[in-house]
């Protein structure tokens, strides 16, 4: 299986601030297609996750253009350019390129 | 697009559970679903999913054996059933339908169904 590590584990982020989370894969992501299969999910306090990028950096539908996903074959960041209340919550990054599909552990998000 | 899941459930230890997850808004056979769980206070766990298209599954390898995935595309409705239900399988579960652009990407989840084991 392929085994996906998220750091930090908690992030404290003022608000306004930038924020950039880490996930390593075991091995990597990069399809012959030159797509890396690679989403960002976020679970809000209460809530199911939501789908916020897939295929490493694209943004999902609704999804605020300040936040951003980058990274190929087995290192990936998402990235969010200034932290919002309403942003709290746990990150999670998951790989799609094969099953069983797994997830990181999460990062928990908390203002400051 | 709605994923809309059955109500929470109470089951004993070595019992079934069969979970619901009604799909509206779309064409039932374009996407996958997909069924992702979460016991208290942890993370997401991968369980498997179904092409709603042919039916065809694939199943998390420490569920096989326990799990069924099936559909019925006349009432655009997956189901999950887990079988021999333990103490640790107490945890939400999630429907999620894939992504147009990515089958394995769930853009669209439901709003969960906790299931307690306990006796």
């Amino acid at each position: 299986d392929i085994v996906m590590t998220q750091s930090p584990v908690s992030l404290p982020v003022t608000p306004g601030e930038p924020a950039s989370i880490s996930c390593r894969s075991s091995q990597s992501l990069l399809y012959s297609n030159g797509y890396n299969y690679l989403d960002w999910y976020v679970q809000k306090p209460g809530q199911s996750p939501q789908l916020l990028i897939y295929l490493g950096s694209n943004r999902a539908s609704g999804v605020p253009d300040r936040f951003s996903g980058s990274g190929s074959g087995t290192d990936f960041s998402l990235k969010i350019s200034r932290v919002e209340a309403e942003d709290v919550g746990v990150y999670y990054c998951m790989q799609a390129l094969e099953t069983p599909q797994t997830f990181g552990q999460g990062t928990r998000l908390e203002i400051k | 697009v709605q994923m809309v899941q059955s109500g929470a459930e109470v089951k004993e230890p070595g019992a079934s559970v069969k979970v619901s997850c009604q799909a509206s808004g779309y064409t039932f056979t374009h996407f996958v679903i997909g069924w992702v769980r979460q016991a208290p206070g942890q993370g997401l766990e991968w369980m498997g999913y179904i092409s709603t298209y042919n039916g065809n599954t694939d199943y998390a390898q420490n569920l096989r054996g326990r799990i069924t995935m099936s559909r019925d595309t006349s009432k655009n409705t997956a189901y999950m059933e887990l079988r021999n239900l333990k103490s640790d399988d107490t945890a939400m579960y999630y429907c999620a339908r894939g992504h147009e652009d990515g089958d394995y990407s769930y853009a669209y989840w439901g709003q969960g169904t906790l299931v307690t084991v306990s006796s």
